[in-house]
């Protein structure tokens, strides 16, 4: 069975804290995701890694950073968090597969982590 | 860039009753995917289907049928005879292969609630 798990729930913080969200896959996936969902807007990517050690920033990336070590594990950083960045966090993954019209990746979800910052 | 519009915010039905949730896409694209995705009040999104452009079958999954019409942009997703537990909020996503990662980054629309009673 596929299997992303996210490290907390439900996280309350406060301003100008520094913030990690885990996130681990057990599929050996090499592509890894971060998303933040907020009402009306749907999930808009923040950044994603398609290797160990590799990212990108995706649509909304100011205010993070990511780290991947280790191919299992994504982690997001709020390096100062704001009250703005209230918000579920979703974390997903997905297989890295040849290109081509056939090729198709399906990404898979953590439970997601609903982040409160005071 | 892409978009993808999910004009119904909520939907309200009794048990029973079919529902239509309708998706417009944009792409300039001429390869790209199409998703959904249910998201019950756990948190976690749970994939429902993918589809390619260049596949414009109907399909029907249980309860579940999805029209996709590529001269309107629509990929639209009906579950007959509702029940209980598809109280849900739905998201339609549209999916552009990304070269370097060697798979696809997902846009999402702002999504559907659906909201179905006994």
């Amino acid at each position: 069975d596929v299997k992303v798990t996210q490290s907390s729930r439900y996280l309350v913080k406060r301003t100008g804290e520094k913030v990690f969200l885990e996130c681990v896959q057990d599929m050996d996936h090499e592509n890894m995701f971060w998303y933040r969902q907020d009402p009306g807007l749907g999930l808009r990517l923040i950044y994603f890694s398609y290797d160990v050690k590799m990212k990108e920033k995706g649509d909304i990336p100011e205010g993070y950073s990511v780290s991947r070590e280790k191919k299992e594990r994504f982690s997001l950083i709020l390096e100062s968090a704001s009250t703005n960045q209230t918000s579920m966090y979703l974390c997903a993954s997905s297989f890295r597969l040849a290109l081509g019209i056939a090729a198709t990746d399906t990404q898979y979800f953590g439970p997601g982590t609903r982040l409160t910052v005071l | 860039a892409q978009k993808v519009t999910q004009a119904q915010t909520e939907i309200s039905v009794v048990e029973k009753e079919d529902v239509t949730l309708d998706c417009v896409y944009e792409t300039r694209d001429t390869t790209y995917y199409l998703f959904w995705y249910k998201q019950p009040p756990s948190g976690e999104l749970v994939f429902l289907i993918r589809r390619n452009s260049f596949d414009e079958q109907n399909e029907i999954s249980g309860r579940y049928s999805w029209n996709f019409q590529k001269s309107t942009s629509s990929f639209n997703f009906t579950i007959t005879a509702s029940q209980v537990v598809d109280s849900a909020v739905y998201f339609c996503a549209l999916s552009i292969p990304m070269i370097k990662a060697a798979g696809n980054k997902l846009t999402f629309g702002g999504g559907t609630r659906v909201l179905v009673k006994p």
